[in-house]
């Protein structure tokens, strides 16, 4: 069974603060890996995609890493902001079909 | 651009009563999806559409959830009768390829539903 799964399931940190974020998957034959940002009342937004030969791929102070022997993907934030505290969604999608296996989100809040 | 567009944003309904969810997609994007988001089960997707055909709609809880999409500027999620179970948000969502494909999925702001 695909099963995607995120740790951890939430996170507290100083504003400034780095953080990394872990999602584990078993997903197979695998397509994509997305990390979503989910803010409170509002619609996921797409911060990353990476398909199987990417290992690294950033957009700003996000930096997303995907090592597919192990299955393991992770999110960096770097000098974390207020403006941080969102759920972070791991979608993995497989290459049999369009359905994607979604995380159950990890729960980021940045204190000033 | 304006986005995915979903409405209505809140829903207060009785149970048993019809519920009908509306998306306009973003112009020119040619996949559809549906999707449910609850505490206990996150997201979860339910149908997809691509070129306004239903492709997949065995994320589809039961018979009393429908989607139809009449032209590729509109779609609906009806449930009929609703119940207290199905509180949840509705996310709307398009895309230019699907899942599958390296494409960016857009989302809507979501349909919060509560039935009492």
């Amino acid at each position: 069974k695909n099963q995607v799964e995120q740790s951890p399931q939430s996170l507290i940190i100083l504003e400034g603060k780095n953080c990394t974020l872990q999602c584990n998957y078993t997903v197979s034959p695998f397509s994509n890996l997305r990390w979503y940002k989910q803010d409170t009342g509002r619609g996921p937004v797409s911060l990353t995609i990476m398909t199987f030969s990417e290992n690294t791929k950033s957009n700003g102070r996000y930096t997303a890493t995907l090592d597919a022997d192990t299955k393991q993907s992770s999110l960096h934030i770097t000098a974390s902001q207020l403006s941080d505290s969102a759920s972070y969604i791991c979608v993995v999608s497989s290459g049999g079909s369009y359905i994607p296996t979604f995380g159950r989100g990890t729960s980021l809040i940045v204190h000033p | 651009d304006a986005g995915v567009i979903q409405s209505p944003r809140h829903e207060v309904t009785e149970m048993g009563q019809e519920v009908t969810l509306r998306c306009k997609p973003i112009s020119g994007h040619d996949y559809l999806f549906w999707y449910r988001q609850t505490m206990m089960r996150g997201l979860e997707l339910l149908i997809y559409f691509n070129n306004n055909v239903p492709i997949d709609d065995s994320g589809m809880p039961e018979d009393r959830f429908s989607a139809k999409m009449p032209n590729a500027s509109f779609s609906t999620l009806k449930i009929q009768p609703s119940e207290p179970r199905d509180s949840a948000v509705y996310f709307c969502a398009s895309s230019l390829k699907g899942q599958g494909a390296r494409n960016t999925i857009y989302f809507g702001e979501g349909s919060w539903l509560t039935v009492v």
